[in-house]
């Protein structure tokens, strides 16, 4: 069975400094994994996404991320934060083939001026 | 060009009666989704559209639960008999493709439904 762990509920960073988002997942199939970002009363967007190509892919704002299949993990990275940062990320698995997407409980990140 | 819109933003109504939530798709894309975002939770799928064939209505937590997708567009959520627990914001995506796996979703802004 399929599913994705946010390893934090909440990170708080200072602005400038670097960001880490955790993610590990389990699938029994080659995975797609995505990371989507909310901000406050607005809808979801997507920042990046692992298709079996690079391991590393880099997104939108700065963020990047990197699958790590040894280890089951899409870590979501940023070298330095943003006030405008702060928001709610969803780490999302899905498979090559299938359609449902699973979505990570979610991480609040917290940016300190 | 525009994006997934839903309609009402949002909905306050009270025990036992039945809502309708409207999604319209990104024009073209195939495949529509359905997920509900109770507070401090993650996203809970509940249906998935793609084209003709037959959704997939394994998410729906219950027989009040109920959605069709009309001429592959637009696409209603329906709640009957609405109890205070199905209070949450109701999310639609759509994607162009949807059965590879690796479509990206566009979300709509979501329906926040209040059950009193």
């Amino acid at each position: 069975a399929q599913s994705v762990t946010q390893l934090d509920s909440h990170v708080s960073v200072s602005e400038g400094t670097p960001v880490l988002l955790r993610c590990n997942y389990s699938s029994s199939y080659s995975p797609s994994l995505f990371w989507y970002v909310q901000h406050p009363n607005k809808g979801l967007q997507l920042l990046l996404k692992y298709t079996s190509a690079a391991t590393l892919v880099k997104g939108i704002n700065g963020f990047e991320a990197e699958f790590k299949k040894s280890e089951t993990s899409f870590h979501l990275t940023k070298p330095s934060a943003h006030m405008s940062d702060a928001a709610e990320y969803f780490c999302v698995v899905s498979y090559t083939g299938g359609f449902k997407t699973i979505f990570g409980a979610g991480t609040r990140l917290f940016v300190k001026a | 060009g525009a994006g997934v819109s839903q309609s009402p933003s949002n909905k306050v109504t009270e025990k036992g009666k039945d809502v309708e939530l409207r999604c319209d798709p990104i024009s073209g894309h195939t495949a529509l989704y359905w997920y509900r975002q109770s507070l401090g939770q993650g996203l809970e799928f509940l249906i998935y559209f793609q084209g003709n064939s037959a959704p997939d209505k394994s998410g729906l937590p219950s027989d009040r639960f109920s959605a069709e997708r009309t001429g592959g567009s637009v696409s209603t959520l329906t709640i009957q008999r609405t109890q205070q627990e199905d209070s949450a914001v109701y999310l639609c995506a759509s994607s162009p493709w949807g059965g590879h796996g690796t479509d990206t979703q566009y979300f709509g802004p979501g329906t926040r439904l209040t059950v009193l």
